[in-house]
């Protein structure tokens, strides 16, 4: 199985800031990765496939990169709506694989 | 708009059963790929389950095998998760989720809100 070691685990900022969380995947992955946000109490949200394809309908603030098997999500200048829990998935195989996740909170 | 509605979550002794049902509507759901993630309370997103448009292929999560079955049926836009031998660690919410794109590797872009599994005595 894929391991998705993500980190930090916990992120504390202000708004404004510039906010980076990184996920390795232990082997290979071809770019098949995924971003999710999550609210308390909510199902997850799609952001960002394919490593840095931006989906339908979510702010510009939000970017992706990819550096072999390290792939990094970028919040630009954050927002209050983007305190939340941020997962990174793998879809090269199976199982699918989610990271531990990244819990933004303020600062 | 496509919506995804989960329902059959209760609680459940340890060893019981239960069936989580998924209703899909908004999109041509027998063109789809289909999944089932879980997430136990306060932890990370560990996915399920996975079936294909036509329901002819299906993927597990070891920890599931041969105690949990995905199925669907594309005549009612219905995902269904049949879970059997039921541990206190399944006890978590069971979302669905749709394929992003059909028959092709896909992240989840349309997700049900959830439906809680308690397996406890």
């Amino acid at each position: 199985d894929i391991q998705m070691t993500q980190s930090p685990s916990t992120l504390s900022a202000s708004v404004g800031d510039r906010v980076t969380i990184t996920c390795r995947a232990s082997q290979s992955i071809s770019g098949w990765l995924a971003w999710y946000q999550q609210k308390p109490g909510k199902a997850p949200k799609l952001l960002i496939y394919k490593a840095s394809s931006l989906e339908s309908g979510v702010p510009s603030r939000f970017s992706g990169s990819e550096s072999g098997t390290e792939f990094t999500l970028t919040i630009s200048s954050l927002q209050p709506d983007d305190f939340a829990s941020y997962y990174c998935q793998q879809y090269n195989s199976y199982p699918e694989t989610f990271g531990q996740g990244t819990k933004v909170e303020i600062k | 708009e496509v919506q995804l509605v989960e329902s059959g979550g209760g609680l459940v002794q340890p060893g019981g059963s239960l069936r989580l049902s998924c209703v899909a509507s908004g999109f041509t759901f027998s063109n789809y790929g289909m999944n089932w993630v879980r997430q136990a309370p306060g932890k990370g997103l560990e996915w399920v389950a996975n079936i294909k448009y036509d329901g002819r292929e299906k993927y597990y999560v070891a920890s599931v095998k041969g105690r949990i079955t995905i199925s669907r049926d594309n005549a009612k836009n219905s995902l269904y998760l049949h879970m059997n031998s039921l541990r206190a660690e399944d006890t978590a919410v069971y979302y669905c989720a749709r394929d992003r794109v059909p028959m092709s590797r896909s992240p989840f872009d349309y997700w049900g809100p959830g439906t809680l599994v308690t397996v406890s005595s």
